[in-house]
């Protein structure tokens, strides 16, 4: 059974610092891997998918990478804003069907 | 262009009755899933739809739950005579195809359901 951890829980930092989420997961064989962010209320908005032939993605200032062999993801937020403040979700697909998530981490970035 | 609705937004009920949520998938979407996310918990899956048969719903947690798609489109999801545990908030994705490594799936806002 997959199983998808995230490390760490929370985070605060302040505005403009660069910083590193992380996800690690138990069975590497998997489709892809995304990276969402949930805010309150709200439902998830999808960041980045990594397919499971590729070792990066990058969206503006995020950066995600992924090593299926150790299992292991990192989402990388350069020069964090007080918008990014919400929780980042990890999500492992296997057979093109269903995702399986983490517990997420909850950033704060204050001004 | 419109993305995944889901209804109501939100949902109280009493503990025995039925419920119906509903999912509105992307135009062109042929995969539907549904998550579940109880308060402090990661989103569980519940079943995942190709068109209108639904070759997984190993994540539904008892024979109260049952979910239906018409074609391509529109999905319910039934919860009978709810429990409190039901309690959650009920996620609806959809995406292209279903199959594939590049099948992202896109989030509607959620039902948030409260069980008295």
């Amino acid at each position: 059974k997959q199983e998808v951890t995230q490390i760490p829980a929370a985070l605060s930092v302040p505005e403009g610092e660069n910083l590193v989420l992380n996800c690690s997961f138990t069975d590497s064989a998997i489709y892809n891997l995304q990276w969402f962010r949930q805010d309150p209320g709200k439902g998830l908005t999808s960041l980045l998918l990594i397919q499971s032939s590729q070792r990066e993605q990058t969206s503006g200032r995020l950066n995600a990478s992924l090593d299926k062999s150790s299992g292991r993801s990192t989402l990388y937020i350069a020069a964090s804003q007080p918008g990014d403040s919400a929780t980042y979700l990890c999500a492992v697909g296997t057979s093109g069907s269903r995702l399986t998530f983490g517990e997420g981490t909850q950033l704060t970035v204050n001004p | 262009g419109a993305g995944v609705s889901q209804s109501p937004s939100n949902k109280v009920t009493e503990k025995g009755k039925d419920v119906e949520l509903r999912c509105d998938p992307i135009s062109g979407h042929t995969a539907l899933y549904w998550y579940r996310q109880r308060l402090g918990q990661g989103l569980e899956f519940l079943i995942y739809f190709q068109g209108n048969s639904a070759p997984d719903k190993s994540g539904l947690p008892s024979d109260r739950f049952s979910a239906e798609r018409t074609g391509e489109s529109v999905s319910t999801l039934t919860i009978q005579r709810t429990q409190q545990e039901d309690s959650a908030v009920y996620l609806c994705a959809s995406s292209l195809t279903g199959t594939g490594v590049a099948d992202t799936q896109y989030f509607g806002p959620g039902t948030r359901l409260t069980v008295l």
